[in-house]
């Protein structure tokens, strides 16, 4: 299948400082990305979704000013949290289809970030 | 979102068990019905999924049967392995979003004893 690639796995940072994620689709274009936050032993909850050239839309509840996406190519979206505090320590995933060649969807590795 | 309910939310099965994970939903815009396979500290794997003209789908061990009228679909993994063990997520398509904009089941936790 089509491989998604985060970056970095694994990031600790302290609180007030930004973190910035990156998702990379290697070998298709992704006119979308999706971005997920996902809680020890729980599901994956959809953050928002990236539009290339365009503003991500986010889902009731994220706040935009926190979580700053950005979707500046067909195969690069990144994930920026602002001023991150422990709370915003989580697993973060991203996914992106192939535009329709396959019909799947396809996630990244993930990116635990910790916030101390 | 829409809601996607799932059943039972962890399962123990002997080696060569059958393991069964069920999946309800409430609205989608259309057919498509994923499941995921997720290990420990890893992002999720596709690993089957089906679009209902037909009401089951099978791969290797791995078999989706699906109920339209009753909103319901299912994974069966037969012949189950240790290497089986994972949280496994179904999804949906949520209603008015595009193509892949999936809701997530809350995640069913397999562990396969040898």
């Amino acid at each position: 299948g089509a491989v998604v690639s985060q970056h970095p796995s694994r990031v600790i940072c302290k609180s007030g400082t930004s973190v910035k994620i990156e998702c990379r689709s290697l070998d298709f274009q992704a006119t979308t990305m999706f971005w997920y936050r996902q809680f020890p032993k729980q599901s994956l909850m959809l953050m928002a979704t990236s539009n290339e050239g365009s503003k991500a839309t986010y889902e009731q509840g994220v706040e935009k000013d926190k979580f700053l996406i950005n979707h500046a190519s067909l195969t690069l979206s990144t994930l920026t949290v602002t001023s991150a505090h422990p709370e915003d320590s989580s697993f973060y995933i991203c996914s992106a289809s192939d535009s329709g060649v396959t019909g799947e969807l396809f996630f990244g590795e993930g990116s635990r970030l910790t916030v101390l | 979102q829409q809601q996607v309910k799932q059943s039972p939310q962890s399962l123990i099965v002997q080696k060569g068990g059958i393991s069964i994970i069920n999946c309800a939903y409430e609205n989608t815009a259309f057919d498509y019905f994923p499941w995921y396979q997720q290990f420990p500290g890893k992002g999720p794997a596709l690993l089957i999924a089906i679009r209902p003209d037909v009401s089951e789908k099978k791969e290797g061990r791995f078999t989706i049967s699906f109920n339209k009228s009753a909103k319901q679909f299912s994974l069966h993994i037969m012949d189950s392995q240790p290497g089986d063990s994972a949280t496994y997520f179904c999804a949906a398509p949520s209603p008015g979003g595009n193509d892949y904009k999936l809701s997530f089941g809350a995640g069913t936790t397999v562990t396969v004893r040898a």
